[in-house]
């Protein structure tokens, strides 16, 4: 069993939609939470990150983590042909980032 | 401020070869790090440089390398290239401790033949 697990989609909305990506996690050591993402040919940038459990909002961006359920996720409000890409989420513990497989999310006009 | 700077860009190699990889870290930043990315395996943790001395590694078989200078550049190393070594090697850096999260360069995309 992978330590982080991440739906591997593809995933494609409309212009305007809600998007919610997830993931599950078994290692309770993990202490940062994070979400990067990979546009074509480029490296993963990162969007948020986060310690505890609960939310954090930036901009169209709201991260929540679930600690208790090992569940974390990224919504993307009003979202837009240019968030197509894949997003990666990353926790991190001994300072060795585990990355899930990530999610491709295309936004179509 | 530069960002994380990997060269080359692309790479291709015949199989048996080796490979050496370029990383220039953020101004400031002590920690690199090395992934490979590929389809099947997403991102895996190669190795975590810290101050010239290797502090984390995964699970990859010893072709594998890597080293620090004093500067905090790091290259990677990979003898005896096979097939399967094809895919996009990236390299982020970080403050320590990585609170604020790790930051990657555009990585280099080694294809072997």
């Amino acid at each position: 069993q992978k330590e982080v697990e991440q739906d591997p989609g593809p995933l494609s909305v409309p212009e305007g939609a809600i998007v919610s990506l997830n993931c599950t996690y078994s290692n309770s050591a993990f202490q940062y939470f994070m979400w990067y993402r990979q546009y074509s040919r480029k490296g993963p940038e990162l969007l948020m990150y986060t310690y505890s459990s609960g939310n954090k909002e930036d901009g169209r961006f709201t991260a929540q983590v679930d600690k208790s359920s090992k569940y974390i996720s990224l919504f993307i409000r009003d979202s837009q042909p240019s968030d197509s890409a894949t997003y990666l989420c990353a926790m991190t513990y001994t300072d060795k980032l585990i990355f899930g497989t990530g999610t491709r999310l295309q936004v179509f006009p | 401020k530069a960002g994380v700077t990997q060269t080359p860009r692309y790479l291709i190699k015949t199989r048996g070869q080796q490979v050496t990889l370029s990383c220039s870290p953020i101004s400031g930043h002590r920690s690199v790090s090395w992934y490979q990315q590929t389809p099947g395996q997403g991102l895996q943790f190669l190795f975590e440089y810290f101050s010239e001395t290797q502090r984390n590694k995964g699970n990859f078989p010893g072709r594998f390398s890597g080293r620090q200078f004093s500067n905090s550049r790091s290259e990677m190393n990979v003898s005896t290239l096979e097939l399967g070594d094809s895919a996009l090697y990236l390299c982020a850096s970080s403050q320590d401790p990585p609170n604020y999260g790790y930051t990657f360069g555009s990585g280099t995309r080694l294809t072997v033949v």
